[in-house]
Formats: structure tokens, C-alpha cells, sequence
């Protein structure tokens, strides 16, 4: 089973409220990331957790939290939702060892809307 | 600046056709790159990987690297109806975290 799942596929938020986002894989990923991506926009890694350790990207440190509770699942949280974060958010997973070589095994995706 | 930059933004071809898709980055450091698909209402999906200059073929599908041009391109023939979807190009330093850099990606529709 190659299944990356995500939960809610859609989301509406209120402007200043939180989010939260999930994500599983029973694959046995060692690492799972997230993106976001909006129309006609390559998407862009927010954050990735190698095992326990969570990698954020500079732009992006302070607009995004992350846990990873177990090797199956891991969640993006938004504290203050804005305008600027209505965009899908795909979440990802790649093999074991995380090698060079490894393939990113992609969920459906989460349609966020911010109003 | 974007690392990966792909062209055409969208490309139409009849069925039966040839779809060629192009990909450059503008860093020395990515040696690994894919092409990933991403069909409506899906998440993108691993369609190739190419690791070595030259030619790489599955089917109908080619992809061909140029490391020193950075330059990667991919190429389908007999395209069909349900190669319509939405192209990325992506690349790697190939480093442990196993971090890729995707592009805008080419909305490619295969018309019957």
C-alpha cells in the first residue's frame, strides 16, 4: 500500500483562528514532509521531519508548527490563519534510509480556504 | 530566484501526438531529477527519475538529461487523452533529507 492520506481534503478557516492539518502513511517512511501549493505555483516545502527531527524552512519558520506523535502520522498547524495561507497543502513521504534516490509519495491534499 | 524553471506553462497536443517538456535549473548542485505527474483532484506522482546524462526511456515516455547544461526534458509519444494533467520537474543535491525543488510545473491536455 503506497497510501499517503490526508484529512480534511477541505478546510475553511476563519481569519486568526488555528489549523490543523493531518497526515498519514503506513509505509514505514522515515520521513515526511509538508508543502504548500497554490495555482500555477510550484510547491513549496514548508517543513519535513527526518524520524523525530523536525526540519522548517527559513522562509516559512515562524508560520508553521509541526508534530509527528508517531512514524505513521504527522500534522501542520497554523496558529493565526491569514488571507495569505488559502492554498492546497500536499503532504509527502519517501522511503526508508531517505536516500538520494528516493521517490516522495504524495496525499490527495488539503484544500485550505481562509475567509 | 526559482531553482527549477520549466516550459511551456501549458502545451496542447492531438492524440496520437508528441508532448516535449523542458526543465532547467539554476543550481550546479542538483544531480538527481524526476518528473512527477499530478492528475485532477490527485497529489503529484512519481512518473520518471533520471540520474545520468543521456537518455532514459520507459515506454512511451523518454526523459533526457544534460548535467553540464543543467537542462532536463521529457518527451511522449502517442500521447492519449489521459496523459492530460499537470507536469513538474524536480531536482535534488541528493543529500540524506532527501530536500527536491519542484517547478510551476506544464498543464499539458492530450486532445482526442
Amino acid at each position: 500500500d503506497t497510501t499517503v492520506k490526508q484529512n480534511p481534503r477541505y478546510k475553511l478557516a476563519r481569519v486568526g483562528k488555528p489549523v490543523n492539518l493531518i497526515c498519514s502513511q503506513t509505509m514505514n517512511h522515515d520521513t515526511m514532509y509538508w508543502y504548500q501549493k497554490k495555482p500555477n505555483q510550484a510547491p513549496k516545502l514548508l517543513l519535513f521531519y527526518y524520524d523525530k527531527i523536525l526540519n522548517r524552512e527559513a522562509d516559512t519558520f515562524e508560520k508553521f508548527q509541526s508534530s509527528r506523535p508517531n512514524n505513521s502520522f504527522c500534522s501542520l498547524y497554523i496558529g493565526s490563519a491569514g488571507l495569505e495561507y488559502s492554498a492546497m497543502y500536499l503532504c509527502a513521504s519517501s522511503r526508508p534510509l531517505g536516500g538520494r534516490y528516493a521517490e516522495q509519495f504524495f496525499g490527495p491534499g488539503t484544500r485550505l480556504t481562509v475567509l | 530566484q526559482q531553482k527549477v524553471q520549466q516550459s511551456p506553462e501549458s502545451l496542447s497536443v492531438p492524440e496520437g501526438g508528441m508532448a516535449s517538456l523542458n526543465c532547467t535549473s539554476s543550481d550546479r548542485n542538483f544531480q538527481y531529477f524526476w518528473w512527477y505527474r499530478q492528475h485532477s483532484g490527485e497529489g503529484p506522482k512519481a512518473l520518471m527519475s533520471i540520474f545520468s546524462d543521456g537518455d532514459k526511456k520507459e515506454g512511451r515516455f523518454t526523459a533526457h538529461l544534460n548535467k553540464a547544461s543543467l537542462h532536463v526534458s521529457l518527451h511522449i509519444r502517442d500521447s492519449q487523452p489521459s496523459d492530460s494533467a499537470l507536469y513538474f520537474c524536480a531536482a535534488s543535491e541528493g543529500n540524506s533529507n532527501n530536500r527536491i525543488f519542484f517547478g510551476d510545473g506544464t498543464q499539458l491536455v492530450v486532445k482526442p
